[in-house]
Parts: structure tokens; C-alpha cells; sequence
């Protein structure tokens, strides 16, 4: 099964800065890569796809590149409805897997 | 709007049996998407456990559940099952199903599942 580490686990930003979250496939999984985030008490949201793609209705302060092992989500200034936990998750291979996550608090 | 609503968390005992159901609407539920259940433990991170295609034919588990959960669907009820035995605590969990061939675009909000003597 593909593993997918997340880094820093916590990251503490004051809003309006920029944050950038990693994440690292243990083999190539090409563009297939989401990232969700996931606020308390709710279920997780799509929020790219195909490493760089938005979804519906997803803001453009939020960003992501990468392809192969090596993954990034941007978001270029931190709005208070952005802190949460975001997840990585490869579909490339079966089974389906996600990073342990990256909590992005309040500085 | 696509809406997914689980049901079906209890509490149980180690070894017995249980069923999840999600009901779908907003979209047409027997073309094209596939569906998904995922699971968080508490305070943990989320654990893919199975998919199924749009037409039940095919599907994948993950090896911690293989041989004990059944996905299946009813396309005629626009609802998702996931039958689950022998249950153990480590499948203690919020399980979500989610709407998706890849990636998992939209979530129902769980239903707990909580295994216990």
C-alpha cells in the first residue's frame, strides 16, 4: 500500500499569512492526488484534485502542485474559516490512502 | 444539491454484526459514480474501507476489513450498505460514505459506530 506522510503535523499561522502544507507519496502516484480539510464536528471537504485542480465552488487562495512523490497545498492568505485539519489521499493505487494530516491553527 | 445521509450506528459488542445504510439524493445515484465508505476513528485520521462501482459489480476493501464487511447498493433505493461482522473494537469509528469514481467529492456527515463490551 502507498504511504502518505504529511508535514508539520501542526502548523501555526496568523491569519492573513500564507501557509504551505506538504505532503510525500512512498512511490509515484503521477497527478492522482486530493486534498481535503476538515473542520471540528464536520465531514471532510474536497478541495483539489489531480494535484492542481479546484473544486467546485473552492476559493483561489487555495492551491496545490506537485506530481509524483513530492506534493504541495497552498493557501495564500488564511482566512478564520480555513483553520482546520487537511488531509492528502492518492487514488492512484489501490487501496486508497491518506496522509495522517496537517492541523493548521491559529497563531 | 447532492445530499448523503447515514444511518445505522449503534453501540455493539465485540463479534456481532451490524448494518450502515446511506441514503443518496441530489443526483443520479445508478449512473456513472461509484461509492465509497471511510472511517475515522476518535480523534484519529481517515481510513478508506471499501468502494463500490456504479453498477455493484465490482468492488475493493481494505485488508483491515476484507472477509468481514460487504458493500453492496440498492440503485432501485438510491442507498449504500456497508454489512459489517464480526465486529472488533479497533472498528470503533465515524464512518462517512462518500460520493465518488476519484476523488471523493462529497460526504455524508458519519455515522458511529462504537464496539464495545
Amino acid at each position: 500500500e502507498i504511504v502518505m506522510t504529511q508535514s508539520p503535523a501542526t502548523l501555526s499561522v496568523s491569519p492573513g499569512e500564507r501557509a504551505t502544507l506538504s505532503c510525500r507519496a512512498s512511490q509515484s502516484v503521477n497527478s492522482n492526488l486530493a486534498w481535503y480539510h476538515q473542520k471540528p464536528g464536520q465531514a471532510p471537504r474536497l478541495l483539489i484534485y489531480g494535484a492542481s485542480t479546484r473544486a467546485t465552488g473552492i476559493p483561489a487562495r487555495f492551491s496545490g502542485s506537485g506530481s509524483g512523490t513530492e506534493f504541495t497545498l497552498t493557501i495564500s492568505s488564511l482566512q478564520s474559516a480555513d483553520f482546520a485539519v487537511y488531509y492528502c489521499q492518492q487514488y492512484n493505487n489501490w487501496p486508497l490512502t491518506f496522509g495522517g494530516g496537517t492541523k493548521v491553527e491559529i497563531k | 444539491q447532492v445530499q448523503l445521509v447515514e444511518s445505522g450506528g449503534a453501540v455493539v459488542q465485540p463479534g456481532r454484526s451490524l448494518r450502515l445504510s446511506c441514503a443518496a439524493s441530489g443526483f443520479t445515484f445508478s449512473s456513472r459514480y461509484a461509492m465509497h465508505w471511510v472511517r475515522q476513528a476518535p480523534g484519529k485520521g481517515l481510513e478508506w474501507v471499501a468502494v463500490i462501482s456504479y453498477d455493484g459489480s465490482k468492488k475493493n476493501y481494505a485488508d483491515s476489513v476484507k472477509g468481514r464487511f460487504t458493500i453492496s447498493r440498492d440503485n432501485s433505493k438510491n442507498t449504500l450498505f456497508l454489512q459489517m461482522n464480526s465486529l472488533r473494537a479497533e472498528d470503533t469509528a465515524l464512518y462517512y460514505c462518500a460520493r465518488g469514481g476519484n476523488p471523493l467529492d462529497y460526504w455524508g456527515q458519519g455515522t458511529l459506530v462504537t464496539v464495545s463490551s
